[in-house]
């Protein structure tokens, strides 16, 4: 079973618009993370923010996260073409490591 | 530093063949994890190593085994092949300094396996 679960599968916007995708969690967590993945290759990490943060920053990435509603959003703003890809956020539990990774939202930035 | 590699990128075989799969992790980094990724199942956690000792291991029959060596890298096998195993295998290595702690994932391109 998953335990984050991305909202809204799929997403398609223009260049230069934000896209904004939601990440829900069920159980504590140490940290929640952020991935891209194009077109069924490697995944490359984005951002970590860590269960005493509320937001985070990485240039054109903001991460918020609510440990009280267990939720994370990534937003991206002034999309391009080349964030077309799959985003994946993924949680590390309070205790463990098994990171687990949630169904993934579809990004399609049209020119 | 060389990100990590996994060999061979893309593989094909018959059911009830068994397949071994490598990984090398970045330099210095000692925890490999090991991941599934299906259109069905999406993403899913297989095991992962910490100095060659086995720390956490996900839902899956014991047709799936890994190991690490003492330089980090590490195998994954499959045995005895099913039309289901077909999916892209993903290798990922953290510097986890803490015994106990999951950070940063640093993922390789993957192997691709298909069962025929």
């Amino acid at each position: 079973s998953q335990q984050g679960e991305e909202d809204p599968q799929a997403l398609s916007i223009q260049e230069g618009e934000n896209a904004t995708m939601n990440c829900s969690y069920k159980t504590s967590i140490n940290n929640l993370q952020w991935y891209r993945q194009n077109s069924g290759r490697g995944l490359v990490h984005l951002i970590l923010i860590r269960s005493n943060e509320r937001e985070k920053h990485s240039g054109r990435l903001r991460v918020t996260l609510d440990t009280s509603k267990k939720s994370s959003s990534l937003l991206i703003t002034a999309s391009r073409a080349a964030d077309t890809a799959s985003y994946f956020c993924a949680t590390a539990p309070a205790a463990g490591n098994k990171l687990t990774f949630g169904g993934g939202t579809r990004v399609l930035v049209k020119p | 530093k060389a990100g990590v590699t996994q060999t061979p990128r893309y593989l094909i075989k018959t059911r009830g063949q068994q397949v071994t799969l490598s990984c090398s992790p970045i330099s210095g980094h000692r925890s490999v994890s090991w991941y599934q990724q299906t259109p069905g199942q999406g993403l899913q956690f297989l095991f992962e190593y910490f100095s060659e000792t086995q720390r956490n291991k996900g839902n899956f029959p014991g047709r799936f085994s890994g190991r690490q060596f003492s330089n980090s890298r590490s195998e994954m096998n499959v045995s005895t092949l099913e039309l289901g195993d077909s999916a892209l295998y993903l290798c990922a290595s953290s510097p986890s300094r803490t015994f106990n702690r999951l950070e940063t994932q640093y993922f390789g391109p993957g192997t691709r396996l298909l069962v025929l």
